[in-house]
């Protein structure tokens, strides 16, 4: 599968924690951007890189949230110190940038974080 | 801050019926995507509108992107039970630095 994979797929924790996922977007995708989505709502933007360059985060993101993009290839996501208000599915995309747009964004199959 | 609303939010047709969901924003959008999220799917890119007053066909679909590139809309004609998700709007702000989904509408196909 040459798709966007992400790991776990599922992750119950408990308050207090912290947390780390992972996404591996397409191969030859050069932006890769975190969303997180609760029941019932639209995905909302966290943040996303361009290659290994964290170019824009979301005031959505606590200080808790951090993500890496270190070769420019996976990308992390870590949750310091969960909270139960952080019980989502997180969601990676990724997409070629060309021409200067916002192209195709293709997604992973998210990680459903439980905080309890 | 950035909104995108979609109405309805939800709409329940028959199947062969027709359905449009309508996308407004608060600022400009430079270009609009539309994603269709199956229930416990994940959202699936349809189509991309980037010039004013643009109309895009696929089959069955008609997009729509406002003179004012702050609406669209995406109306499905005849509907069938393949049909059934949520579609959201997304784009853009003109600053070109995020990118926000629009709020859905989730589709119910009744046979």
């Amino acid at each position: 599968d040459t798709g966007v994979s992400q790991d776990p797929r599922h992750k119950i924790t408990k308050r207090g924690q912290n947390v780390t996922f992972r996404c591996d977007p397409i191969s030859e995708h050069n932006r890769l951007y975190w969303y997180r989505q609760t029941l019932g709502q639209g995905p909302e933007f966290l943040t996303y890189f361009q290659n290994e360059a964290q170019l824009e985060k979301s005031r959505l993101l606590s200080d808790r949230f951090s993500a890496e993009r270190p070769k420019g290839s996976f990308s992390t996501l870590e949750i310091q110190r969960t909270e139960q208000g952080d019980s989502a599915m997180y969601l990676c995309a990724s997409s070629l940038r060309t021409s200067g747009r916002w192209n195709e964004q293709f997604f992973g199959p998210g990680t459903r974080l439980t905080v309890l | 801050g950035q909104q995108v609303m979609q109405i309805p939010q939800y709409q329940h047709v028959q199947e062969g019926e027709d359905f449009t969901t309508y996308c407004n924003s608060s600022t400009t959008l430079s270009n609009i995507q539309w994603y269709k999220q199956r229930p416990g799917g994940h959202p699936v890119f349809l189509i991309q509108l980037v010039k004013s007053g643009e109309v895009k066909k696929q089959k069955r679909l008609t997009f729509q992107f406002g003179e004012a590139k702050k609406n669209s809309s995406l109306h499905i004609t005849a509907t069938q039970t393949t049909d059934v998700g949520t579609y959201f709007c997304a784009g853009p702000t003109n600053t070109g630095n995020q990118f926000y989904f629009g709020t859905g509408t989730s589709l119910t196909v009744i046979p």
